[in-house]
C-alpha cells in the first residue's frame, strides 16, 4: 500500500530564506506526482507536476525535483516571502489510470516578515 | 485550462436535514471524479471515487448510504449528505480527471459543511 510521508510538518522561516520541503513515498510504480498548496479554509491550488519520466519542474521561485527510484521529491522555495504561509502538501498518482491521488500529511509553512 | 467548479462553498444545516454538493468540469470532460474529506489541521481522505454512468466505488468506512454520489455527466458529480449529524461537519473537495492529459488531477475549492 502506497504511503506518503512529509517532513517536516511544520516549517517557520524568516522572509528571504532558501527552504526546502521533502517528500517521500513507499512504492516507485508512480504515474506522477503533484504538489500543492492550500490555504487555511480553502481548495488545493496545483503548483507543479512532475511525470514519472520526469527529472524536476520549474515554476517562477518554485523548483521541484523527484527521485522516482528512491521514492522522494523535494519542493524548493527560493527567497520566501509572507505570501508564502501555506500548507503545502504532495501527492503521488499511482500507475493505474484513472486512481485517486494519495496525499501526504503536508507541511505547514509560516514565512514571517 | 482544467477547471473545477464546487459549490456551495460553505453551508450550514440543521441535523436530520440532507445537503447536496456540486462538483463541476468546467472546461474539461471529467471520465472519473474523486471526492474526498478533511478534518481540521489533517490530510485529505479519499470517500470515493466516481465514474461517469456508474455507481461510485466507497473507501473502506464510509457510508454509502449517508454519503450518496451521483455522477451523471461527464462534467457533474454530486455528492449528497443525508440526515446529516454534527460530526458530518467537515471540509469536503472534489477532484477531477479527464482523458489522459499531463496536467493532473483539478480539485474544486471545497465546501464546509455545519452542522448544527
Amino acid at each position: 500500500k502506497q504511503e506518503v510521508t512529509q517532513i517536516p510538518a511544520a516549517l517557520s522561516v524568516p522572509e528571504g530564506e532558501n527552504l526546502v520541503l521533502n517528500c517521500s513515498f513507499t512504492d516507485s510504480a508512480i504515474y506522477n506526482l503533484q504538489w500543492f498548496r492550500q490555504d487555511p479554509g480553502k481548495g488545493l491550488t496545483s503548483l507543479l507536476l512532475i511525470q514519472s519520466s520526469q527529472r524536476e519542474q520549474t515554476s517562477g521561485r518554485l523548483n521541484a525535483s523527484l527521485d522516482k527510484s528512491s521514492g522522494r521529491s523535494t519542493l524548493y522555495i527560493a527567497a520566501s516571502q509572507p505570501g508564502d504561509s501555506a500548507t503545502y502538501l504532495c501527492a503521488v498518482r499511482p500507475g493505474q489510470a484513472g486512481t485517486a491521488l494519495i496525499f501526504g500529511k503536508g507541511t505547514t509553512l509560516s514565512v514571517s516578515s | 485550462g482544467a477547471v473545477v467548479s464546487q459549490h456551495p462553498s460553505w453551508v450550514i444545516c440543521k441535523s436530520g436535514t440532507s445537503v447536496k454538493i456540486e462538483c463541476r468540469s468546467l472546461d474539461f470532460q471529467a471520465t472519473t471524479m474523486f471526492w474526498y474529506r478533511q478534518f481540521p489541521k489533517q490530510s485529505l481522505m479519499l470517500m470515493a471515487t466516481s465514474n461517469e454512468g456508474s455507481k461510485a466505488t466507497y473507501e473502506q468506512g464510509v457510508e454509502k448510504d449517508k454519503f450518496l454520489i451521483n455522477h451523471a455527466s461527464l462534467t457533474l458529480s454530486t455528492l449528497t449528505v443525508t440526515s446529516a449529524h454534527p460530526e458530518d461537519s467537515s471540509f469536503y473537495i472534489c477532484s477531477a480527471v479527464g482523458i489522459e492529459k499531463p496536467y493532473g488531477y483539478t480539485f474544486g475549492s471545497g465546501t464546509r459543511l455545519t452542522v448544527v
